[in-house]
């Protein structure tokens, strides 16, 4: 049984013309991931949630939000997606441990965007 | 922050042979290192990871093996079968909290039958 559910698998927008992609799990994990990933390449973190707590990177564009209503989704909001945001956008969570413990990533299959 | 190196980017085996993929890290403090496999139009799936204090993991036909001095760690397969193919990505990263790891570049593995 799928753990991390990401729908729509294969999203198709228009230049300029916002997108969400949506995530959901049922591990009842605290912390919640997206990522971005474009062909032959390793996966990029855009921002991340500690239980309600958003983290983004340095270096995410302004132009991607996020929204995390509880435990169990989590949204990607492109508020005006470029050509250049063609990705396969990635949703993982896990669970938070004490210091020394180990918690690997679950991930979702992915969302796969294209831009017209 | 940490810098994390895959090597190589592609690898061709025969069907039976082993496969070996490298990783070294740059930050001395992490202390969890994940290996992923991923299949082609899916998500990275965890096959095997390691903990500092753990030299060596074995799980059937993978194992990992990790040298905290030299900052680097392995993934071995072996006896590879076709269903093995895919791209295969190290990580690294301190667990605890919020677990943030440094993906490798990946290496695409390929076993001919």
């Amino acid at each position: 049984d799928a753990m991390v559910i990401q729908n729509p698998r294969y999203q198709v927008t228009q230049f300029g013309k916002p997108v969400t992609l949506s995530c959901s799990q049922t591990l009842n994990h605290n912390v919640m991931y997206w990522y971005q990933q474009k062909s032959s390449q390793a996966p990029k973190l855009l921002f991340h949630y500690y239980d309600k707590d958003f983290n983004n990177e340095a270096d995410t564009p302004d132009n991607f939000q996020s929204r995390r209503p509880n435990t169990s989704f989590c949204f990607l909001d492109i508020r005006s997606p470029g050509l250049g945001d063609a990705a396969m956008y990635l949703c993982a969570t896990s669970r938070d441990s004490s210091p020394g413990g180990h918690q690997p990533q679950h991930f979702g299959d992915g969302t796969r965007l294209s831009i017209l | 922050g940490e810098n994390v190196e895959q090597h190589p980017s592609t690898l061709s085996v025969q069907e039976g042979d082993s496969a070996v993929i490298k990783c070294t890290y740059s930050d001395s403090a992490s202390n969890y290192f994940p290996w992923y496999k991923q299949e082609l139009g899916k998500g990275p799936q965890l096959i095997i990871d390691i903990r500092s204090n753990v030299g060596e993991k074995k799980d059937q036909r993978i194992a990992v093996t990790l040298n905290k001095t030299a900052k680097h760690f392995s993934l071995h397969i072996t006896e590879t079968q076709p269903e093995d193919s895919a791209v295969y990505f190290c990580a690294a990263g301190v667990s605890g909290g919020s677990y943030i790891p440094t993906f490798g570049r990946g290496t695409s593995l390929i076993v001919h039958p």
